[in-house]
């Protein structure tokens, strides 16, 4: 069964500043590999996707994630953290036919 | 505008009642899913179809059922509500084969009470 562990559940970070969120995934097969955004009180939207094509895939708003089947990693990363990317963030892995499985949601802080 | 349309977008209920959260696209997509959202549990599927007349289950179906008479719609149906449904509901829909482009609805939040 595909699984899908997010390492923190909150991660804060200064404007400016490097943002890393982590995103380890099990599946029995090649993944799909997708990152979503939540803003308050809206649905989720699509950042990135990785469909065995490109290891390293960019995505909006600046962020970018890299697969790495070695260490079963898709890590979200963004060089310049700004206010407007605080937000909640979730990871998710299909096998294939929509049936997407998600990650518990790590939520960015963004200080001044 | 095209795209997936969720009411009502908040709920209240009294334990043991029923209602029905209704979820509608515009797209002609032929996948549709339902999934609720809790705190430190991310997204978890209830229910899902991928035509008319066709559903099944997903992780959590307990306590809910869905019909899909029609393509555009796919409503979720909470027979007799219970605290532990107290959720925020997200109803998402794609083209089948398709599944990295799937579009979510903004949310309904029930509170049972």
């Amino acid at each position: 069964a595909q699984s899908v562990t997010q390492l923190g559940s909150h991660v804060s970070v200064s404007e400016g500043a490097l943002v890393l969120l982590r995103c380890n995934y099990s599946s029995s097969v090649p993944p799909y590999l997708f990152w979503y955004v939540q803003y308050p009180n809206q649905g989720l939207q699509l950042l990135l996707k990785y469909t065995s094509a490109a290891t390293l895939v960019k995505g909006i708003n600046g962020f970018e994630a890299e697969f790495k089947k070695s260490e079963t990693s898709f890590h979200l990363t963004k060089p310049s953290a700004h206010m407007s990317d605080a937000a909640e963030y979730f990871c998710a892995v299909s096998e294939g036919f929509q049936k997407l499985v998600f990650g518990t949601g790590t939520r960015l802080l963004v200080s001044p | 505008n095209a795209g997936v349309t969720q009411t009502p977008k908040f709920q209240v209920l009294k334990t043991g009642q029923s209602m029905t959260l209704q979820c509608a696209q515009d797209m002609n997509h032929e996948y549709m899913s339902w999934y609720r959202q809790d705190p430190g549990m991310g997204l978890r599927l209830i229910h899902y179809s991928v035509g008319a007349g066709i559903t099944d289950q997903g992780e959590v179906p307990n306590g809910y059922n869905v019909s899909r008479s029609t393509t555009e719609d796919f409503p979720l149906r909470l027979l007799s509500a219970a605290p532990s449904q107290t959720s925020v509901y997200f109803c998402a829909s794609s083209q089948t084969g398709d599944e990295s482009r799937a579009f979510f609805g903004q949310g309904t939040r029930l509170t049972v009470v």
